[in-house]
């Protein structure tokens, strides 16, 4: 069963602006994995943050995650068009950690 | 880009009919993964190996097998497929723990 839910599941914002999209999941885990799909493409990874972590940077890229309440959060400053695309958060099983759970996405539409 | 590459990367084929989908990797890694993807199922595992002769189920095994006989292959096989298992199938790779999955461009099956 999916262990991440992407939450809201399609956003639409202007060029320059921010976007916000959360994930939460069920179990424990050892890290959290965010996923970018441009359309007909594989994932391609964005970042990875362990669970001792609380925040990681790369870019334009903001992931923050809080294990008490089992959720993260990916922010996209200063948006552009070539940000559209659908974003997938992904966690480990706990014991398996090479075995990833993925949400079912939020589809991100940057208007120009 | 890592060196992952799906053949075919379209099939359409007949109720019933064997289908088997390749995924050939260039990198050593030692984990691959079969993933199939469904609108509002995000991503889901099928079956994964952590090594030559070494595989394992994942989520939706059902009617799906794999073989891994060479590092670089991993193969999956509709023994007899059904309209259900229309979808587009995803290979990644893997080097294991805190690590990211790396993914092919995906192979779009139609069933009729």
């Amino acid at each position: 069963s999916q262990q991440g839910e992407e939450d809201p599941q399609a956003l639409s914002i202007q060029e320059g602006e921010n976007a916000t999209m959360n994930c939460s999941y069920k179990t424990s885990i050892n890290n959290l994995q965010w996923y970018r799909q441009n359309s007909g493409r594989g994932l391609v990874h964005l970042i990875l943050i362990r669970s001792n972590e609380r925040e990681k940077h790369s870019g334009r890229l903001r992931v923050t995650l809080d294990t008490s309440k089992k959720s993260s959060s990916l922010l996209i400053t200063a948006s552009r068009a070539a940000d559209t695309a659908s974003y997938f958060c992904a966690t480990d099983e706990g014991s398996n950690d090479y075995k990833l759970s993925f949400g079912a996405g939020t589809t991100v539409t940057v208007r120009a | 880009d890592a060196g992952i590459t799906q053949s075919p990367r379209h099939k359409v084929t007949e109720t019933g009919t064997p289908v088997t989908l390749r995924c050939h990797q260039t990198e050593n890694h030692r984990y691959m993964y079969w993933y199939r993807q469904d609108p509002g199922h995000g991503l889901r595992l099928i079956h994964y190996s952590y090594g030559v002769k070494d595989t394992d189920k994942g989520e939706v095994s059902d009617g799906y097998s794999v073989s891994r006989s060479k590092t670089e292959d991993f193969l999956l096989t509709l023994e007899s497929a059904t309209s259900s298992q229309t979808s587009v199938y995803f290979c990644a790779i893997g080097t294991g723990s805190f690590q990211p999955q790396h993914f092919g461009d995906g192979t779009r099956l139609s069933i009729l």
